[in-house]
């Protein structure tokens, strides 16, 4: 079966580009978070939706970042436009429940490792 | 909002000996508290989890601890092997949304 599935792996691009990075959950998924790592904070929950719907954006660090579910298989975190402080490691991660004392398990895709020159 | 802090951020530790990692956590009504081992180039995986009813498990080598009194919790490895070398993060939850703490880098030496 398949996991987590993120894409690009990799990019690079200049300061003032649009980046969008893409997720496809595991099928059957009902909550969807995307993350974002770098050594200085470690891994910050940036937006998290369940059953297709944002639930909590409190993480997004300004409105130049947007997310967006349009269906249960996919997923999209777009920055735009992309700054230099902005590289970093973004993860997307799934789960069967996202509410309730029924915390499941985050299953990572390998990330998406963002540069911005 | 909840906010995690792990000590220390990187460890070293002989081959065979055991490590400790300890973690505190802001938020009474958290209840859920997963670890997760990250391997070079790769996400994060469970390793194992505890939920407040509980105040230890053990699962082979790992163990984790819960103090819900002094909100903190404790991740032991025995018997460290080289494949244990990763980071590992600690998170707390209260059912929704999981908050991560910083990561500790852990080295095992041969």
């Amino acid at each position: 079966d398949a996991g987590v599935i993120q894409s690009p792996r990799h990019e690079v691009t200049e300061m003032g580009q649009e980046v969008t990075l893409r997720c496809k959950p595991i099928s059957g998924h009902n909550s969807l978070f995307w993350y974002r790592q770098t050594m200085m904070r470690g891994l910050e929950l940036l937006i998290y939706f369940n059953n297709n719907v944002p639930i909590d954006d409190s993480g997004m660090p300004e409105d130049r970042f947007s997310a967006k579910m349009p269906n249960a298989s996919f997923s999209t975190l777009k920055i735009q436009p992309s700054e230099p402080r902005d590289s970093a490691v973004y993860f997307c991660a799934s789960s069967t429940d996202g509410t309730g004392l029924n915390t499941g398990e985050l299953f990572f895709g390998e990330g998406s490792r963002l540069t911005v020159l | 909002g909840e906010n995690v802090e792990q000590h220390p951020s990187t460890l070293s530790v002989q081959e065979g000996d055991s490590a400790v990692i300890k973690c505190t956590y802001s938020d009474s009504a958290s209840n859920y508290f997963p670890w997760y081992k990250q391997e070079l180039g790769k996400g994060p995986q469970l390793i194992i989890d505890i939920r407040s009813n509980v105040g230890e498990k053990k699962d082979q080598r790992i163990a984790v601890t819960l103090n819900k009194t002094a909100k903190h919790f404790s991740l032991h490895i025995t018997e460290t092997q080289p494949e244990d070398s990763a980071v590992y993060f600690c998170a707390a939850s209260k059912g929704d949304k999981i908050i991560f703490g910083k990561g500790t880098r852990l080295h095992i030496l041969p």
